[in-house]
């Protein structure tokens, strides 16, 4: 069964900083997405990534892909406070072409 | 087009009595996901439609959950005789090609009393 793990599950941190959350995976999966969710708020996709290696940038989120290692890193440049939010990443199995296996998510609180 | 849109959203119901939550997904998307969020997790995987045809249901899925997509548009997901255990967030999602994005409506808030 595919497992899908994201830590820290809760950061809080001061604008500024630079942190990176990690998910972690537990078998082979050729896509893995990344989403933002504000609080009552549904999900907004970020990035998604489809290849070993692959690398996206969008603002101050950079997210990486390693499939032999089976992580994926969202990296978070200089926090503003607007970034606040549970981001979750969710991976496609090898052996469905439409199911999504989602992590529990990272809460990232940014103080001003 | 304005996206995904699911209604109502919110809806609070006696145990027992039976919902049924809708979904409209973008208009070119002939696929759609049913999913359900409780509080601190990630989403958990319902349904899914191809056009009108429901291709997969998770096991999670009991007898109690229907899921139709009559004409390929939009969709209906209903819960008969609720239980407290049925409350979360219910999310619908869309997308054109089959491991493309999927892109979520606002949900459907379930409250079983």
């Amino acid at each position: 069964e595919l497992k899908v793990e994201q830590n820290p599950l809760f950061l809080s941190m001061q604008e500024g900083k630079n942190y990176t959350i990690y998910c972690n995976y537990s078998t082979t999966s050729d896509r893995l997405y990344w989403y933002r969710q504000d609080p009552g708020k549904s999900l907004e996709s970020l990035f998604v990534l489809l290849s070993n290696g692959a690398v996206k940038q969008e603002g101050r989120l950079m997210a990486s892909l390693d499939t032999k290692a089976r992580l994926s890193t969202l990296h978070i440049t200089a926090a503003v406070h607007d970034l606040s939010a549970t981001y979750f990443c969710a991976v496609g199995p090898l052996d469905s072409n439409y199911q999504l296996i989602w992590g529990a998510g990272t809460k990232l609180i940014i103080k001003p | 087009d304005t996206g995904v849109s699911q209604n109502p959203r919110h809806k609070i119901t006696k145990r027992g009595q039976n919902v049924t939550f809708r979904c409209d997904p973008i208009s070119e998307h002939n696929r759609l996901y049913w999913y359900r969020q409780t509080l601190g997790q990630g989403p958990e995987f319902l349904t899914y439609f191809q056009n009108e045809a429901q291709l997969e249901k998770s096991r999670l899925l009991s007898d109690r959950f229907s899921a139709e997509r009559p004409k390929g548009s939009f969709s209906t997901l209903e819960i008969q005789r609720t239980e407290q255990g049925d409350s979360a967030m219910y999310l619908c999602a869309s997308s054109l090609l089959a491991m493309d994005t999927q892109y979520f409506g606002p949900g459907t808030r379930l409250t079983v009393l």
